[in-house]
């Protein structure tokens, strides 16, 4: 079992949908999250960390549920420009310990 | 804007041919990583630094080797390229911040080995 798992899509959803990716992580003892845009061809940029309480960054809302071990990222009102690979990213221990998830690709259609 | 440099975009290499992929970052961050990024397998750590001359393996470490002897700096190396290593190849850099480490990432190398 992968240490990060995400629903690879593709997802094609059009321009105003709303929209949710999960990630599961298997180490429980997992400490920080993290959700990661990646444009083809490009390197990943941060888009958003996620805390325990749940945080929201304009129309991107990013939850974590520590009991069945889980974080979601929402995009709400999608735009053409948030077709992009996501990744989750989880973090254990020391800084080596930061395991990506696979990418969950996004393509918005006009 | 903190900015981590890879010197080769692209590279294409033979079979046997020792391979330089350096990094360079500017924001005096302790830590840095380099990743290969494969369809599929996402990105996977293959060595980290946390310091200068300081190194950890990561986890597919087999086939390559790393250098930090300034802090700004982590260059990767391939003694023996191998058609195997063709992939996109990312270098990161973060402070240590317990709790953070938040990564930035470098252009990407994309490596060709024929």
């Amino acid at each position: 079992r992968k240490e990060v798992e995400q629903d690879p899509g593709p997802f094609n959803v059009p321009e105003g949908a709303t929209v949710a990716f999960n990630c599961t992580y298997s180490n429980s003892a997992s400490q920080s999250f993290f959700w990661y845009r990646q444009d083809c061809r490009k390197e990943p940029k941060l888009l958003m960390s996620v805390y325990s309480s749940g945080n929201e960054d304009g129309r991107f809302t990013a939850q974590l549920n520590r009991a069945s071990q889980y974080i979601s990222l929402l995009i709400r009102d999608s735009k053409l420009s948030d077709s992009a690979t996501y990744l989750c990213v989880v973090k254990s221990g020391s800084a080596s310990k930061i395991i990506f998830g696979s990418g969950t690709r996004l393509s918005i259609r006009p | 804007d903190v900015k981590v440099t890879q010197s080769s975009r692209y590279l294409v290499k033979r079979t046997g041919e020792k391979v330089f992929l350096e990094c360079v970052q500017d924001m005096d961050h302790e830590n840095m990583f380099w990743y290969r990024q494969d369809p599929g397998l996402g990105l996977r750590l293959i060595y980290f630094s946390y310091d200068v001359k300081m190194k950890e393996k990561g986890d597919i470490p087999e086939g390559y080797s790393v250098s930090r002897e300034k802090k700004e700096r982590f260059s990767l190396i391939l003694e023996s390229a191998s058609t195997n290593q063709t992939s996109m190849y990312l270098c990161a850099s973060s402070f240590e911040v317990p709790g953070a480490n938040v990564l930035t990432f470098g252009a990407g190398s994309r490596l060709t080995v024929l």
